[in-house]
C-alpha cells in the first residue's frame, strides 16, 4: 500500500504546551485523512485535506496539507488531557486502498 | 441508531482453530474494510470491498478470508493457516470507496487471543 511515514512515533506533553505531528510521503497525494484513537478505543475521523497548501482548523487543532502535496501536518495548541491518544494519517491509493501510517501516541503531563 | 456492530468484543480460540468475526452496519454504506492493529503500531489493511460479492486483498489477506453477500455485512475469518493471529481486529466502512465521502467510519474491534 501507500507509504506516509508519521514523525514522532512518541509525543510527550507537559498541559498546555502545542506540539506539532507530521506525514511525510515520497509520492504525490490525491488526499490525506486524519484519525485520532483514544486509549483502549477505535480510530474517530478528524478531518480530510484535498487542495494544495489547504489549512482547516477545529478549535485548537490546526491541519495542514503540503504545497507538493506530500506531507501533511497536525498541529494543537494548548495541550489538554483530551488530546491523549494517537493519531494517524491515511492516504488512499489508486486501487482504493486507505492505508494508515504508524501513528503518534501523544501523552500529557499534567 | 446507525453504527458498525462488532462481534465478538474479546475471543479467545486455541491454535489451529479457524475464527469467524462479525461486522454488520446499518449506515447503508457501499465499502467496508477490515484492519489488524498490532501493540504500538498502525492500521494495516487485511480486506476490502467496494460493493456487494465483490471484495480484493490489502496488503496482508494470507491466512484471511471474506464474504460479502450482504451490503450490510463482511465478515472475517481468520484461518489456522494465519501465522500470528493475536491482535485487534477493526472493521469500517465508508459511503464510497473514493471521493469526498472516504472517511471510514469503525467499529469498536474485535480482540483475538490465540492461546
Amino acid at each position: 500500500g501507500q507509504q506516509v511515514m508519521q514523525i514522532p512515533q512518541y509525543q510527550h506533553v507537559q498541559e498546555g504546551e502545542d506540539f506539532t505531528t507530521y506525514c511525510n510521503s515520497s509520492t504525490t497525494l490525491s488526499n490525506i485523512q486524519w484519525y485520532k484513537q483514544r486509549p483502549g478505543g477505535h480510530p474517530v475521523f478528524l478531518i480530510q485535506l484535498v487542495k494544495s497548501g489547504e489549512v482547516k482548523k477545529q478549535k485548537r487543532l490546526t491541519f495542514q496539507f503540503g504545497e507538493a502535496k506530500k506531507n501533511s501536518s497536525l498541529h494543537i495548541t494548548a495541550t489538554q488531557t483530551t488530546d491523549v491518544g494517537t493519531y494517524f494519517c491515511a492516504v488512499l491509493s489508486n486501487d482504493y486502498k486507505l492505508s494508515f501510517g504508524a501513528g503518534t501516541t501523544v501523552t500529557v503531563r499534567a | 441508531d446507525g453504527g458498525i456492530t462488532q462481534s465478538p468484543k474479546y475471543l479467545f480460540r486455541k491454535e489451529g482453530q479457524n475464527v469467524t468475526l462479525s461486522c454488520e452496519q446499518n449506515l447503508n454504506h457501499d465499502a467496508m474494510y477490515w484492519y489488524r492493529q498490532d501493540p504500538g503500531q498502525g492500521l494495516r489493511l487485511i480486506y476490502y470491498s467496494q460493493i456487494v460479492n465483490d471484495f480484493q486483498k490489502g496488503d496482508i489477506a494470507e491466512g484471511y478470508s471474506v464474504s460479502r453477500e450482504k451490503k450490510e455485512s463482511f465478515p472475517l475469518t481468520v484461518t489456522s493457516a494465519q501465522k500470528n493471529p493475536t491482535a485487534f481486529y477493526l472493521c469500517a466502512s465508508s459511503i464510497a470507496a473514493t471521493g469526498p465521502d472516504g472517511e471510514l467510519f469503525f467499529g469498536e474491534g474485535s480482540r483475538l487471543t490465540v492461546l
